[in-house]
């Protein structure tokens, strides 16, 4: 059991470019998330994942905003045509099922110049 | 809808003393409580889960509590050392499987 990774670690990136963050959960964790953190606040819930499936999106996660998770197992999460405003730590995290502990990864920092 | 608050915002303490987080939330309908310690540019590693049944739970130097009905968890911390030094954060599972979480107490334990 490696835990959740999250790949990069850090990306700089110009006003309106697209990136893309990778995230592998734990092996077996069919529940999937995706956080968004600012400096100095708690994590702000994005997404979540069961195997596939899509089955919640926040009204932060603007049309600029993809998820995907295709067979159920790594994730990516693109941001086109990035802001300034969408300069953060992107948190991923898994889980069994609901109800029970959510692990997180260690987060991709991303800082829109 | 949900939120969830954490006093104080900061804390420093010499090391050894004993303390107490605070956590409360609005809306009872929770699932779960859950507490997490965050190092500085770190992700968030979980420490104590406390389901909506319980009361509360102990890991080691760790006891969270919970009172649902109220709207407030504590964490309790024994003899603290300067490892502990980190920013922790509670948070709520509700319905739709997110968590809401608050914004967390930094803490600061001093050798």
């Amino acid at each position: 059991d490696t835990g959740v990774s999250q790949d990069p670690r850090h990306k700089i990136t110009k006003r309106g470019q697209n990136v893309t963050f990778r995230c592998d959960p734990i092996s077996e964790h069919n529940r999937l998330y995706w956080y968004r953190q600012t400096l100095g606040q708690g994590p702000e819930f994005l997404t979540y994942f069961q195997n596939e499936a899509q089955l919640e999106k926040s009204r932060l996660l603007s049309d600029r905003f993809s998820a995907e998770r295709p067979k159920g197992s790594f994730s990516t999460l693109e941001i086109q045509r990035t802001e300034q405003g969408d300069s953060a730590m992107y948190l991923c995290a898994s889980s069994l099922g609901p109800r029970g502990p959510i692990y997180f990864g260690p987060g991709t920092r991303l800082t829109v110049t | 809808k949900q939120e969830v608050t954490q006093i104080p915002a900061a804390l420093s303490v010499p090391e050894g003393e004993n303390l107490v987080l605070n956590c409360s939330f609005t809306d009872s309908a929770i699932y779960n409580l859950q507490w997490f310690r965050q190092d500085p540019g770190k992700g968030l590693t979980s420490l104590l889960l406390i389901q909506s049944s319980q009361r509360e739970q102990t890991s080691g130097r760790l006891n969270a509590s919970l009172d649902k009905s109220s709207g407030r968890s504590t964490l309790y911390i024994a003899a603290s050392q300067p490892g502990d030094s980190a920013t922790y954060l509670c948070a709520v599972e509700t319905s739709g499987s997110r968590l809401t979480f608050g914004e967390g107490t930094q803490l600061t334990v001093n050798p």
